[in-house]
């Protein structure tokens, strides 16, 4: 089956800075991959997503990148806010199937 | 709108007991999953409902269940409750296949 992995497992970054979290994927027949945030006591909450036949997304401050080739995609966060902390996963799933293998998670802290 | 709504937020129960946690999806959308979060394994599937039939299965033994109603509510159940059945269980609905989920808070599941 699908092999998600994702890194760093935490990143600290100043207020202002930018975050970048990278995840790589096993199938090749992937072609679908969401990027969820999730705080404390909720349920993660889509915030981007991408598509095979595309190479970038950008969404205000959020970006997202997909390499096919290689197999791995990335969530670009610009000019990080505090209230950007939380856990962040990615996923990936393949076409016709509504079942999803998500990265171990990238614990977010943006210091003021 | 309203949001997943996952009922109880919170669950204690005894080793050897079943319980039943609920899912009510958004008004429209007729997929629901179910997922297993906890600190060691992450975010695992478990199972996806769609019109009321199982499309499709994680890899989860059998004392795991669910079933979908024809108003697209969902419950699941697990049985013959052991420790590490203990994590968040997560429902999430989307409008269809390859369609980011939106996920409900959780039902917290403690088993002691």
């Amino acid at each position: 089956g699908e092999n998600v992995e994702q890194h760093p497992s935490t990143l600290s970054v100043q207020e202002g800075d930018s975050a970048v979290i990278k995840c790589t994927y096993s199938d090749s027949a992937s072609n679908y991959f969401p990027w969820y945030k999730q705080e404390l006591g909720k349920g993660p909450q889509l915030i981007i997503d991408i598509r095979s036949n595309v190479g970038e997304k950008k969404d205000q401050r959020i970006a997202v990148t997909l390499n096919k080739t290689a197999k791995h995609f990335s969530l670009h966060i610009t000019e990080t806010q505090p209230e950007d902390s939380a856990v962040y996963f990615c996923a990936a799933s393949r076409a016709n199937f509504n079942k999803f293998y998500f990265g171990s998670g990238t614990k977010l802290n943006v210091k003021p | 709108k309203a949001g997943v709504t996952q009922t109880p937020r919170y669950l204690i129960k005894t080793r050897g007991q079943q319980v039943t946690l609920s899912c009510s999806p958004i008004s429209g959308h007729r997929s629901v999953s179910w997922y297993q979060q906890t600190p060691g394994q992450g975010l695992q599937f478990l199972f996806e409902y769609f019109s009321e039939t199982q499309r499709n299965k994680g890899n989860f033994p059998g004392r795991f269940s669910g079933r979908q109603f024809s108003n697209s509510r969902s419950e699941m159940n697990v049985s013959t409750l052991e420790l590490g059945d203990s994590a968040l269980y997560l429902c999430a609905s989307s409008v269809g296949q390859q369609y980011g989920y939106t996920f409900g808070s959780g039902t917290r599941l403690t088993v002691v």
